[in-house]
């Protein structure tokens, strides 16, 4: 069955630090998909990246950026120059394709809430 | 705004009554997901319908809950003879395609029975 864990219960740190994210995913497909989304004290899961098994290119979306490594089955999240507007929790999640039971959805894991300390 | 919207956002109810959540997917998606969050916790697969058809349900989804999709369009979550562990946030989301592709939330149906 698939699972994602997400080891931090919670990091602070002050503004414009750096800071990384861990994910660690397990899966028995081939083919799936991680996604990292952010949920603000308001309480919507904002969507942030998706990646596919196929891909383990690195991205950069401005001050943010993923490391997927299948080796270690991590898709590690890093923000550079932290500032306090990235307060948030961060899930970390996984689909699969074809393994059924829900496959389809998303399995999420626990959450980093992140306090950047101005 | 064309996201996924939840209605009513908060609900207050006593133990043993039925409440009843609506959520309105972005107009293109053809599969709505249903999640439910608790606090400290990542949001938990319910069940999803691809158009109208239910195709999957979790084994979290007691025979209380009840969800449908008429003419797939929006969908109602129904929870009938509330307990106080249904307190919750329920979360919708949709998405268009098949499975793999980005699921976009909405900002979710906070249900506290009392």
């Amino acid at each position: 069955a698939q699972k994602v864990t997400q080891a931090q219960t919670e990091i602070s740190v002050v503004e414009k630090e750096d800071v990384t994210l861990d994910c660690v995913y397990e899966t028995r497909d081939t083919t799936y998909y991680l996604f990292w989304y952010k949920q603000p004290p308001s309480g919507e899961l904002v969507f942030l990246i998706r990646r596919n098994s196929f891909d383990e290119q690195n991205e950069i979306s401005g001050r943010y950026s993923w490391n997927f490594q299948k080796s270690t089955s991590s898709f590690n999240f890093t923000i550079t120059a932290s500032q306090v507007v990235d307060s948030a929790v961060y899930f970390c999640a996984l689909s699969e394709t074809y393994s059924g039971g829900g496959a389809d959805g998303l399995t999420f894991g626990k959450g980093t809430h992140l306090i950047i300390q101005p | 705004d064309t996201g996924v919207s939840q209605d009513p956002r908060h609900k207050i109810t006593k133990r043993g009554q039925n409440v009843t959540f609506r959520c309105d997917p972005i107009s293109e998606h053809n599969r709505l997901y249903w999640y439910r969050q608790t606090l400290g916790q990542g949001p938990e697969f319910l069940t999803y319908f691809q158009n109208e058809a239910q195709l999957e349900k979790s084994r979290l989804l007691s025979d209380r809950f009840s969800a449908e999709r008429p003419k797939g369009s929006f969908s109602t979550l129904e929870i009938q003879r509330t307990e106080q562990g249904d307190s919750a946030m329920y979360l919708c989301a949709s998405s268009f395609g098949r499975g793999g592709n980005t699921i976009y939330f909405g900002e979710g149906s906070w249900l506290t029975v009392v």
